[in-house]
């Protein structure tokens, strides 16, 4: 079964410091690997998408990795700050099943100043 | 414009009410999507339409029915909903039917069915 795993499902951080967010999925085939950013009660924002070819994605403050032979990914807040508060969902498109996407549950993280 | 723009952002309907979700986006995408989002879950996969015609149907229950007037525009047709219908419900649009790129996410419509 396709399942995409996040961890930790919340985290509470300080204003000003680093956070990594971890993605496993057993998605297979693979073709595309999306972070997306929500906001609370709002539709979610693209961060980064990465295909099986790429190790490493920055969106300014947002550093994505994949590593496709584990089937790992990660995110990566440099510097939080307060507007950095929201769910972050990982989310894999297989080409099989007629291009399905399978989302995680998400991360909730929220900054404290 | 890269917009996803959504209609109403609120909506309390009763359970005899008849309602519309409206969605509309301008980017010349020929894909276009409903999501269902209940609290701390994420997104799930209702509808969706490529080159305007119906192309996937995740089971969901005759009470919603979806609409693709042109390329542009996706609605959403509730009637005799039931309390656990209440969610946010997302339009999303994306370039290519086959879902490879980059999906665009509207702001949602909240529903509370009452």
């Amino acid at each position: 079964k396709n399942q995409v795993e996040q961890s930790p499902q919340s985290l509470i951080i300080l204003e000003g410091k680093n956070c990594t967010l971890q993605c496993n999925y057993t998605v297979s085939p693979f073709s595309n690997l999306r972070w997306y950013k929500q906001d609370t009660g709002r539709g979610p924002v693209s961060l980064t998408i990465m295909t099986f070819s790429e190790n490493t994605k920055s969106n300014g403050r947002y550093t994505a990795t994949l590593d496709a032979d584990t089937k790992q990914s990660s995110l990566h807040i440099t510097a939080s700050q307060l507007s950095d508060s929201a769910s972050y969902i990982c989310v894999v498109l297989s080409k099989a099943a007629g291009n399905k996407l399978t989302f995680g549950g998400g991360t909730r993280v929220l900054v404290k100043p | 414009d890269t917009e996803v723009t959504q209609t109403p952002k609120h909506l309390v309907m009763g359970m005899t009410n008849k309602k519309s979700l409206k969605c509309e986006q301008h980017m010349g995408h020929r894909a276009m999507y409903w999501y269902k989002q209940k609290a701390k879950k994420p997104p799930e996969l209702m509808f969706v339409y490529s080159y305007e015609k119906l192309s996937i149907n995740e089971s969901v229950p005759s009470r919603f029915s979806p609409e693709c007037p042109n390329s542009s525009l996706l609605n959403l047709h509730l009637h005799a909903l039931q309390p656990e219908d209440s969610a946010l419900y997302l339009c999303a649009s994306s370039q290519d039917p086959r879902n490879t790129g980059e999906l665009f996410f509207g702001e949602g419509s909240r529903l509370t069915v009452l």
